[in-house]
């Protein structure tokens, strides 16, 4: 299977302990992403990254979220002193995208199974 | 508020009914994309509109974008056990990389 790849997929830990995600894109993909997803709602963006470059965070991603993606293969997330309202599904998703204005270009994001997070 | 409105929330239909799932944009929408999600899993690329008036097809599922009213609607035909689960529009609003996501709809599918 080529597709992209999340682990763990289920990560259970307690309030203030740090955790890592790991994300492994489709080969030939440069860009990745990383949402979040609470229950009932759609993901929302909290980074993206073109190769090893870190292009985009989100307010949402705050000083406790760091990710890395070194030489723009796999990609980590770390969450910092864990709070209860991290509790979430973290998706992560890549792409093959080629920098173009508005409306040009392909740019469609294919999606791993997720890592589910639950802070006790 | 959201920036991309689904409706419904949630629907329940008979095997065999038609459906119809709307997205509609609050910004100008740049590129539009349908996926769906089984519950605690991922999301599965269904299709992706750009141009106004597009209509794309992938078995029994039809996708359109009317892009002078920022709306895309998703139909599906017969539908079948196979098709319940959860559909999410995501849609390039700022000509960004990122995708803002609706809230999703719910589907049922009762035998």
């Amino acid at each position: 299977d080529t597709g992209v790849s999340q682990d763990p997929r289920h990560k259970i830990t307690k309030r203030g302990q740090n955790v890592t995600f790991r994300c492994d894109p489709i080969s030939e993909h440069n860009r990745l992403y990383w949402y979040r997803q609470t229950l009932g709602q759609g993901p929302e963006f909290l980074t993206y990254f073109q190769n090893e470059a870190q292009l985009e965070k989100s307010r949402l991603l705050s000083d406790r979220f760091s990710a890395e993606r070194p030489k723009g293969s796999f990609s980590t997330l770390e969450i910092q002193r864990t709070e209860q309202g991290d509790s979430a599904m973290y998706l992560c998703a890549s792409s093959f995208g080629v920098m173009a204005g508005p409306g040009q270009g392909k740019n469609i994001q294919y999606f791993g199974a997720g890592t589910r997070l639950s802070v006790l | 508020s959201q920036e991309l409105e689904q409706s419904p929330q949630s629907l329940i239909v008979q095997e065999g009914k038609n459906l119809t799932i709307n997205c509609t944009s609050s910004k100008t929408l740049y590129g539009l994309y349908w996926y769906k999600q089984k519950y605690g899993e991922g999301l599965i690329f269904l299709m992706m509109l750009q141009k106004g008036g597009e209509e794309k097809s992938h078995e029994k599922i039809t996708a359109k974008l009317d892009e002078k009213k920022q709306q895309s609607s998703l139909h599906i035909t017969a539908s079948q056990p196979s098709h319940a689960g959860i559909y999410l529009c995501g849609a390039d609003i700022q000509g960004a990389q990122k995708l803002v996501f609706g809230q999703g709809t719910r589907l049922t599918i009762n035998p």
